[in-house]
């Protein structure tokens, strides 16, 4: 069955303009989970959803928000970008709530801002 | 908060070497993961754990959880080449899960 897909792959935006990421979680799974990963910091957790309601969330600023659709599919969004917002967003889904059902990843959002 | 201490944070394997590494948290899990990272790619699950004291083997990987369930280990026997790249191990329980920064597997020259 298909992975988890992330689109787009790669995006350039400038400082202080907003952004949309995307992701579509294996078929079946309910439960998508968001990370920024950058050197310095890691993997960190954003937020994660679960039947298009928001069950967790990380320690990040509320110029980052996302949603889950009815179908699972998630979006991240990412207002007044600052350049420190320069990372790899991946996503990941899982078939249930929870660390016991395992998360796979997709391949990542690069973003960069200038 | 939840924090990993995952080490070493870099080595270098030559082919055939076993390597180990770990992860240890002042907060306890209900479940490790451990993940392999290749430049460009999101993490791919190598192994899961759910029990404190549990051993499971993926292949050439080895991984255990650790009893008072704070911490991980993994093993990986005769490296080969294409075992380069970052390796996270990851606890969970209800909630998110909290990931180790990672270890840098790197071909000795």
């Amino acid at each position: 069955k298909a992975g988890v897909t992330q689109t787009p792959r790669y995006l350039i935006k400038t400082r202080g303009q907003q952004v949309t990421l995307s992701c579509s979680p294996i078929s079946g799974h309910r439960s998508v989970s968001w990370y920024q990963q950058t050197p310095g910091q890691g993997l960190q957790f954003l937020f994660e959803y679960f039947s298009e309601t928001q069950r967790n969330k990380g320690n990040f600023p509320g110029r980052f928000s996302g949603r889950q659709f009815s179908n699972s599919r998630s979006e991240m969004n990412v207002s007044t970008l600052e350049l420190g917002d320069s990372a790899l967003y991946l996503c990941a889904s899982s078939a249930g709530q929870g660390a016991r059902y395992g998360y796979t990843f997709g391949s990542g959002t690069r973003l960069t801002v200038v | 908060g939840q924090q990993l201490n995952q080490s070493p944070q870099s080595m270098f394997i030559q082919e055939g070497e076993d390597v180990s590494m770990n992860c240890t948290s002042s907060s306890i899990f209900n479940t490790w993961l451990w993940y392999k990272q290749d430049p460009g790619e999101g993490p791919v699950l190598l192994i899961a754990l759910y029990k404190a004291g549990e051993l499971t083997s993926n292949g050439r990987l080895t991984a255990q959880f650790g009893i008072t369930r704070k911490d991980s280990f993994l093993n990986i026997s005769a490296s080969i080449p294409s075992d380069v790249g970052i390796y996270f191990c990851a606890g969970g329980s209800q909630g998110n899960l909290i990931f180790g920064k990672g270890t840098k597997l790197s071909v000795k020259p």
